[in-house]
């Protein structure tokens, strides 16, 4: 069974750059398997941010195109982003996920990030 | 791209059935049967109810059914549940290879 951890710096601040890392576990990470990012400000609702390819391809959100990157490390079972320029409303709970197919099957328990000063 | 629209509540007694709309576009809902609905409880993280339109993944109760018409996509809940208190998205994958959520629906049982 695939397991997901979320970790990251808890804290940012303004104009700064969140960078995320998502630990894959119980899964040979291979084959054609997609990953994503999701998170879900305080209050409000899940927005989708990015999703990548094993094999390196992304696609991203195109409210965040301009200040996010995604990447996938092979060798240590790795899928991380990168959010540059953080204002206050990036804060919110970051999760990565699985994909089934065009489903996210398997969430990590997320890692809350707070931008401020 | 704009988020689904969802009613922002709905609510029920047990045992009731309630049905939670989802409205998008032709370049999201409408273009693929695409569309999953999550549930999500506060601060935990979103377990996936239905995918594809109206699959239910293994272990999710027959009480979550899920239909799309259209533009819009619908999760209905059946025999309502005190643990069915929660929140819903729905999510559609999108004609530009993104994916966009919906609004949410907190769900109260009354």
């Amino acid at each position: 069974q695939v397991q997901l951890q979320e970790s990251g710096p808890g804290l940012v601040k303004p104009s700064g750059t969140l960078s995320l890392t998502c630990d894959v576990s119980g899964e040979s990470f291979l084959g054609d398997q997609w990953w994503s990012w999701v998170r879900r400000p305080p209050g409000k609702g899940l927005e989708w941010i990015a999703e990548i390819h094993h094999g390196g391809t992304a696609h991203y959100n195109p409210t965040l195109r301009t200040r996010v990157t995604m990447s996938v490390d092979r060798a240590n079972k790795q899928v991380s982003l990168s959010l540059f320029s953080v204002t206050a409303a990036d804060t919110a709970l970051y999760y990565c996920a699985k994909h089934r197919a065009f489903s996210f099957e398997v969430w990590g328990q997320g890692t809350m990030v707070t931008v401020s000063s | 791209q704009s988020a689904l629209t969802q009613p922002a509540s709905a609510s029920g007694s047990p045992g009731q059935s309630i049905t939670v709309s989802c409205t998008g576009t032709y370049s999201d809902v409408g273009a693929y049967n695409r569309v999953t609905w999550y549930q999500v409880y506060p601060g935990k993280a979103p377990k996936l109810l239905i995918y594809d339109v109206d699959n239910r993944p293994a272990g999710i109760s027959i009480r979550f059914s899920g239909s799309k018409s259209a533009n819009t996509a619908s999760l209905t809940i059946s025999g309502l549940q005190t643990e069915d208190e929660a929140d819903y998205f729905c999510n559609s994958y999108t004609t530009s290879n993104t994916y966009v959520f919906g609004t949410g629906t907190h769900v109260t049982v009354l």
